[in-house]
């Protein structure tokens, strides 16, 4: 079965600084999509970055940043020059490329920027 | 504009008794699915559709149904079955793979 999971529940880091959210992933497939999503508390799902499987090179999206390690299964997310606006709660997901389009989610990280 | 469209984002259910959720999308999305979110935690897959007439089961299916008359439409329905409805619930759609998901804006079911 397919599975992701996020072993960091809480998370805090200063403004201005980086933070980097871990993720890890279970799948047989060979092709799949990586997503981190934000949810802020509006409860909005916001996305913030995906990576194609098949692409080796990591995505980069203004402050946001991955680090993609595919045979490790490993996903993170790296938040540079943190902001108030950051907080929120971090999902990593998961759909595979092939015929079951299922996308699941991990438990999420909840991050706190502090002042 | 395009978008996906929940309501109504506030419902309250006496025990007992079924509801439903609405769930309506014009991005022309194959794929809907509906989420579960409880307080703390990360958000589990009730039903998926990825085509009209169509749908699975996700890890938390039972106590819920769904219906995939129509493509823009992917209604929820909660039954008296479903021991602990209380929760925060989320529809979502997309195209195959890799394309985001586009989210509603949720709707908070309680139980009273």
């Amino acid at each position: 079965a397919q599975t992701v999971t996020q072993s960091q529940p809480e998370m805090s880091v200063q403004e201005a600084e980086t933070v980097t959210l871990s993720c890890t992933y279970d799948t047989s497939e060979s092709n799949y999509y990586l997503f981190w999503y934000k949810q802020p508390p509006s409860r909005q799902m916001i996305l913030v970055i995906r990576q194609e499987a098949y692409k080796q090179q990591n995505a980069t999206e203004n402050r946001f940043s991955v680090n993609f390690q595919k045979a490790a299964k490993s996903f993170s997310l790296k938040i540079s020059d943190s902001q108030l606006g950051d907080t929120a709660m971090y999902f990593c997901a998961f759909v595979d490329g092939g015929a079951t389009n299922k996308l699941i989610f991990g438990t999420g990280t909840l991050l706190a920027v502090q002042p | 504009d395009g978008g996906i469209t929940q309501s109504p984002k506030y419902l309250f259910r006496k025990e007992g008794q079924n509801v439903t959720l609405s769930c309506e999308q014009n991005l022309n999305h194959d794929a809907m699915y509906w989420y579960r979110q409880d307080p703390g935690q990360g958000l589990r897959l009730i039903y998926y559709s990825q085509i009209v007439n169509d749908f699975q089961k996700g890890d938390i299916a039972e106590g819920y149904s769904v219906s995939r008359e129509k493509k823009e439409s992917f209604p929820l329905t909660v039954t008296s079955a479903q021991k602990n409805p209380t929760a925060f619930y989320l529809c979502a759609s997309n195209d195959w793979g890799d394309t985001e998901a586009f989210f509603g804006q949720g709707t908070r079911l309680t139980v009273v």
